[in-house]
Parts: C-alpha cells; sequence; structure tokens
C-alpha cells in the first residue's frame, strides 16, 4: 500500500492564480481531511469528506474548494490565491471519524508571493 | 470551546535523559486522546492514544496516561534517543469526531 499520496512536494504561485492539491488514499478509507500548518498553530481543518459524494467545512474553510467524487481521491482547490494561504498542506485520510489513527500524506509546502 | 495547550517548544535535551513534554485540554464530555509525532519532513503519525479517563497509551517507550482531575494527557519517556527528534502534538477528538490539535512541540535530543 502506498498509504495517502500528495501531490506536488512544493509549490510557488502568483496571487491571484488558482490551482488544485492532489490527494490519494488506497486504503479504502471512508473519512479524508484536509489540515494546513502554520507555525505556533498546530493543524486546522480546512474541509473534511466523510464519504464519497459527502464534504463539508472546517474551521478554516475561506478560499479553497474540496469534491469526493471517489473514495480514493480529495483534491483540494484554491480558487484565486493570496498570500494569506503560504503554508503546509496535509491530507488525511482514517476508517472512520472519531477515534480511528488518522494517517498523513508527506504534505505540499504552498508559498504565494 | 474545545481546546489543546502544549509546553512551548523547543525541548532541548541531552541523550538518554527523561522526557516529559506538558499537555492540557479543555473539553466538554470525556473525549479521546492523542499525541502524533512529526519526523523532519514528513506527515504526522500516531504515536499513542487513550480514549478514558485512567488510560495510559504506550508505544515505541512513550507513555501518557488519561488524567480527567487534572485534564491533561502528558507525555513521558524514560531515556530519549536522538531518533526521538521530532515535533510532538497533542490532540483531542471533540464531539463531532474532528481532531482539535496542540501547537507542537518540537524536541530536540543532542548525543
Amino acid at each position: 500500500n502506498a498509504g495517502v499520496t500528495q501531490t506536488p512536494k512544493f509549490q510557488v504561485l502568483k496571487t491571484g492564480q488558482s490551482m488544485t492539491l492532489q490527494c490519494a488514499q488506497d486504503m479504502n478509507h471512508e473519512y479524508m481531511s484536509w489540515y494546513r500548518q502554520d507555525p505556533g498553530m498546530g493543524l486546522r481543518l480546512i474541509h473534511y469528506s466523510v464519504g464519497a459524494g459527502i464534504t463539508d467545512q472546517g474551521e478554516v474553510p475561506n478560499g479553497y474548494n474540496v469534491s469526493r467524487s471517489t473514495t480514493e481521491d480529495f483534491p483540494l482547490r484554491l480558487l484565486s490565491a493570496a498570500p494569506s494561504q503560504t503554508s503546509v498542506y496535509f491530507c488525511a485520510s482514517s476508517r472512520n471519524v472519531g477515534q480511528d489513527e488518522q494517517y498523513f500524506g508527506p504534505g505540499t509546502r504552498l508559498t504565494v508571493t | 470551546g474545545n481546546s489543546v495547550t502544549q509546553m512551548e517548544g523547543p525541548v532541548t535535551l541531552s541523550e538518554e535523559a527523561f522526557l516529559t513534554i506538558n499537555c492540557t485540554y479543555t473539553a466538554t464530555g470525556y473525549p479521546s486522546l492523542f499525541w502524533y509525532v512529526q519526523y523532519p519532513g514528513e506527515g504526522l503519525q500516531l504515536l499513542l492514544k487513550a480514549t478514558k479517563a485512567d488510560d495510559k497509551g504506550s508505544n515505541k517507550g512513550f507513555e501518557a496516561t488519561y488524567r480527567k482531575e487534572t485534564t491533561s494527557f502528558h507525555l513521558e519517556k524514560g531515556s530519549v534517543q536522538v531518533s526521538d527528534s521530532a515535533v510532538y502534538f497533542c490532540a483531542l477528538a471533540d464531539s463531532n469526531y474532528q481532531l482539535i490539535w496542540g501547537a507542537g512541540t518540537k524536541l530536540i535530543i543532542k548525543p
């Protein structure tokens, strides 16, 4: 199993550009989520999904869109990048919501200039 | 609301020293508690967890006990190694089963 994979590993965008961060898992997990990690702030939940066709907002959803057309894939779209979105982005999955262990991808380091 | 507070880092220790990283929480009810570890350049991975009061989670020589009376879940290890250098995150699962994260504590072990 590859686990949770994310692409790209690094990305530089100009303000106003859009892009999609890819996330895929091969563990048949129902629950997937996107976090951003900023210095001194821990992880903040952007969006999550409890299964194919179902998505919901987390703590900091503004400026991001997600979709979940398959169990495996959960892409994160930045609609119009802003410098405030400079961060490290992690995708995670777990069998279900709650007490189950979350498995994290290696992260995408995004810089918006 | 729910929150997790960790001791600020970095924490710098010599190899074979005793480690404690403090974690306290605020939550309604009795949430499950977790410690995750992030090694340099990697994603987070679960280190240990406890699901009810007085439970002790343990893994790789690390331990943490769920203390309801002090709302704490401190991480301990008796003898640290250079390979334990990483960032450690404390987290709780709230009533909606989402994880609430602490800010993370960077641990540096010197040989």
